[in-house]
């Protein structure tokens, strides 16, 4: 069964790094999707990306977070200068983009900031 | 975003039926229930959709009330790998609509 995977599993790191997340989507996806879950609190929605562009993002998703699908098969979010905040799981999304179709999540990654 | 309101969190015997209720008194026309979980440590995982009628896959069965204001997920026979947090979500007919959590109900199987 094809399945959403993210990498890495874990990173370590210190406050004020940049920090990438890399997510492969299931491949005849067309919608990508970025969520984050801290500790003991709920899923909450980064951002939405379909054709090359984000279609939508939540209050959280500020400068210091971007997305991009560089090669077409990889999908990634940036923070450019992670605060201790950011730790949290990151999540990432794709779907066919059917209308009411489900979503698929990756297995997530688990951020710590230092 | 049209709200949901779910028990925070519920208690079943193994192998008896699970029903998870799911309040949703201004559901739109054009919204969809969905139904996802997250088991421990692991990332959100579909588990059924419906609109009006009732719904049934291999995982479980979506009873929707007439009016659409409630529905209710039935696990027909629980088991220690169904303790997760289960969403009830309304998503909107639109091609790339997100899905937007809330808190959900933490279903503990007792053996």
């Amino acid at each position: 069964e094809p399945e959403v995977t993210q990498t890495p599993s874990h990173q370590v790191t210190q406050m004020g790094q940049e920090v990438i997340l890399r997510c492969v989507p299931i491949s005849n996806h067309l919608y990508f999707y970025w969520y984050r879950q801290i500790l003991g609190q709920k899923v909450e929605f980064l951002v939405s990306f379909y054709n090359n562009e984000i279609s939508e993002k939540s209050e959280i998703f500020d400068d210091q977070f971007s997305v991009e699908r560089p090669d077409g098969s990889n999908f990634t979010l940036k923070i450019r200068s992670t605060k201790l905040e950011d730790s949290a799981m990151y999540f990432c999304a794709s779907g066919t983009g059917v209308n009411t179709g489900e979503l698929f999540f990756g297995e997530g990654s688990r951020l710590t900031v230092l | 975003d049209a709200k949901t309101t779910q028990p925070n969190s519920m208690e079943s015997n193994e192998e008896e039926p699970v029903h998870l209720p799911c309040n949703h008194s201004t559901i739109s026309g054009t919204d969809y229930i969905h139904w996802y979980r997250q088991l421990p440590s692991q990332g959100p995982e579909y588990v059924i959709h419906g609109l009006t009628s009732n719904v049934n896959n291999r995982m479980a069965s979506l009873a929707i009330a007439e009016d659409r204001k409630s529905s209710t997920l039935i696990l027909h026979r629980a088991t220690l790998r169904d303790a997760a947090v289960y969403y009830c979500i309304l998503r909107s007919y639109n091609r790339d609509d997100k899905i937007i959590f809330g808190k959900g109900t933490r279903l503990h199987i007792l053996p």
